[in-house]
């Protein structure tokens, strides 16, 4: 089965480094999405992309958060300077495009905890 | 903007029996899509069930179906012969339908589910 994989799958670091994070989504998938879920906000979305251009990253910190998608194979997720209140799981997530079907649904890829001290 | 709502945020339930989780939810979109996702421990966004909202019969997968009241705005999971591996977090969600691909999907707060052995 085809998966959407995320890198790194933990991640401790200290308040003000940089951190990266990764997606792979799956292949031929045009929509791809960055979720973050914490216990005390639940699931929100960050931003997501359409063919690789962003369409909404109204749920993203501006001041420290960046998303990108240098090329159909990877989208990234960066946070500089990290604070304590980024700690979470992070989710990235892709969507085909329609078929006769409709939408169908997205695929999640199994997260990156974010632990910062 | 959609909200979605999930007023049980735990359940528990004796192994073999029949429980149901509940959702509402809010939108002035007429095409749109609701799921259920189970996120067991190891955190992975499993798709349980999809509905469309345009089709009244409701979607059933194998022990797992649901109730869909569009009018009332209400969807709801009845998990039968509920199993040991049916223990997780469920999460209700939102996507409205686009020609183009995936839209962004609004969560529930999620429901605990136990089931006891």
């Amino acid at each position: 089965d085809a998966r959407v994989t995320q890198t790194p799958r933990h991640k401790v670091t200290e308040m003000g480094q940089e951190v990266t994070m990764r997606c792979q989504p799956i292949l031929g998938h045009n929509t791809v999405f960055w979720y973050r879920q914490t216990m005390m906000q639940g699931l929100e979305l960050l931003a997501y992309f359409r063919n690789r251009a962003p369409l909404d990253d109204s749920g993203m910190p501006k001041d420290r958060f960046s998303a990108e998608m240098p090329d159909a194979t990877l989208a990234t997720l960066k946070i500089q300077p990290s604070e304590p209140r980024d700690s979470a799981v992070y989710f990235c997530a892709s969507g085909l495009v329609p078929t006769g079907k409709g939408n169908q649904p997205q695929h999640f890829g199994d997260g990156t905890r974010l632990s910062i001290l | 903007a959609q909200t979605v709502t999930q007023s049980q945020p735990e359940m528990s339930v004796q192994e073999a029996e029949t429980v149901t989780l509940s959702c509402t939810y809010d939108t002035s979109e007429n095409n749109y899509y609701l799921f259920w996702y189970k996120q067991p421990p190891s955190r992975q966004m499993i798709l349980v069930i999809r509905q469309e909202a345009y089709k009244q019969q409701n979607a059933t997968e194998n022990r797992f179906s649901v109730n869909f009241q569009k009018a009332a705005k209400s969807f709801s999971l009845k998990i039968s012969d509920s199993q040991l591996g049916d223990t997780a977090m469920y999460f209700c969600a939102f996507m409205k339908r686009s020609n183009f691909g995936n839209e962004k999907l609004t969560f529930g707060t999620g429901t605990r589910l136990t089931i006891i052995p």
